[in-house]
């Protein structure tokens, strides 16, 4: 148990829709990562979040977006949502003094029709 | 750039079978951490383990252990004497900006009883 939790665990939507994960972290954890599996690949990473406001970006487009709470909870957001955004969604969190280690959550599987 | 390699896809073997999972990474970091994670079936993401660059003795946890080669960016994992809840996809993991992970594509290991 990471204590990191993801809702939902799946869902399905269509293309051109909008989407919205969520994750919740461990108190404490101030920094969050999203990361992106697809099917047979190791997870890519998005983008990162400390104390609220983004601080580093993967190779991703701006339609994927992100919040972070004050309450160690985050958000992913994708709008116009294409058939290779079907992937397992990753948040993972960590302390800022924790040397890199990060605490992943269980994910979230896209499917995007 | 940072990279990290896992040549081999799958890998099957009997119960009981010792079982090497090979992972090559290319970092221009002086001194950095490398991860090994498990991904069972249920997609969490689980830490096995965090070595840093300037310790390179071998370590072993259990029917787990890792050779750490600096000389030839070599991380490998061995599990010995595998078992059947040992079947999952590994992956080994290099920090990369904003400490975040870059991961190989992972080796699925499947053991049979």
């Amino acid at each position: 148990e990471t204590g990191v939790t993801q809702s939902p665990t799946h869902l399905i939507k269509t293309r051109g829709q909008q989407v919205t994960l969520r994750c919740s972290s461990q108190s404490g954890h101030n920094t969050v990562s999203w990361y992106q599996q697809a099917l047979g690949q190791g997870p890519q990473f998005i983008f990162q979040y400390y104390r609220e406001e983004e601080n580093g970006r993967g190779n991703f487009p701006p339609r994927f977006s992100g919040l972070q709470f004050p309450n160690y909870s985050s958000e992913l957001n994708v709008n116009a949502l294409e058939l290779d955004d079907s992937a397992l969604y990753l948040c993972a969190s960590r302390p800022k003094s924790s040397d890199n280690e990060q605490f992943f959550g269980p994910g979230t599987r896209l499917t995007v029709l | 750039a940072q990279k990290v390699t896992q040549a081999q896809t799958e890998i099957s073997v009997v119960e009981k079978e010792d079982v090497t999972l090979d992972c090559v990474y290319e970092t221009r970091d002086t001194t950095y951490y490398l991860f090994w994670y498990k991904q069972p079936p249920s997609g969490e993401l689980v830490f096995l383990i965090r070595r840093n660059s300037f310790d390179e003795q071998n370590e072993i946890s259990g029917r787990y252990s890792w050779n750490f080669q600096k000389s030839t960016s070599s991380f490998n994992f061995t599990i010995t004497a595998s078992q059947v809840v040992d079947s999952a996809v590994y992956f080994c993991a290099l920090p990369v900006l904003y400490s975040t992970l870059t991961f190989g594509k992972g080796t699925m290991l499947l053991v049979s009883p």
